[in-house]
């Protein structure tokens, strides 16, 4: 069982319409919880992280944890067509030495048509 | 802004050649790493490294090695190439800030190896 699901897609959504991206994960002890998107031929950008459980808003983007459910969401609010990209969930676990390693899903691939 | 740098696009290469993948980022990032993605598969870590000629082996280490003879520069080594390393190669860095840490990184080199 890999340590962290995304169903890969794709979706296509219209212009406009509600987003919603999810991922599953096994190891409760992620602590971080991240979003990064990818447009095609470029490498993932970072686009919002959270810690521990709850909602993060940043403009038309919410994260959402759940810890005890092991589950964390990715909201697009007013999605536009430049929306349209892979979009992928990654964690990571606290370290007291060393880098911070972060698992990825294997990404949602996202169009959003005008 | 952060600059991550692969030095190849696109590489082809035979079955059985030795093949470096060059990494160089500009912001005196202390973490480095390696990821290849496959539709599916998402990223996964091959090699990561926290501080010059520092290493610890990712999810998937088989038939790859790494250096890091200096901090900005790290470098995947491709011992004898075989078909079923062709994929897409990423390369990031990271400065942990906090506990939180963003990786930032390069396009990517698209390996074919035949």
């Amino acid at each position: 069982q890999k340590e962290v699901e995304q169903d890969p897609g794709p979706l296509s959504v219209p212009e406009g319409a509600i987003v919603s991206l999810n991922c599953t994960y096994s190891n409760s002890a992620f602590q971080y919880f991240m979003w990064y998107r990818q447009y095609s031929r470029k490498g993932p950008e970072l686009l919002m992280y959270t810690y521990s459980s709850g909602n993060k808003e940043d403009g038309r983007f919410t994260a959402q944890v759940d810890k005890s459910s092991k589950y964390i969401s990715l909201f697009i609010r007013d999605s536009q067509p430049s929306d349209s990209a892979t979009y992928l969930c990654a964690m990571s676990v606290v370290r007291l030495q060393g880098a911070q390693k972060l698992v990825f899903g294997q990404g949602t691939r996202l169009t959003i048509n005008p | 802004d952060v600059k991550v740098t692969q030095s190849s696009r696109y590489l082809v290469k035979r079955t059985g050649e030795k093949v470096f993948l060059e990494c160089v980022q500009d912001m005196d990032h202390e973490n480095m790493f390696w990821y290849r993605q496959d539709p599916g598969l998402g990223l996964r870590l091959i090699y990561f490294s926290y501080d010059v000629k520092m290493k610890e082996k990712g999810d998937i280490p088989e038939g790859y090695s790494v250096s890091r003879e200096k901090k900005e520069r790290f470098s995947l080594i491709l011992e004898s190439a075989s078909t079923n390393q062709t994929s897409m190669y990423l390369c990031a860095s990271s400065f942990p800030q906090g506990m939180v840490t963003e990786a930032f990184f390069g396009q990517g080199t698209r390996l074919t190896v035949v």
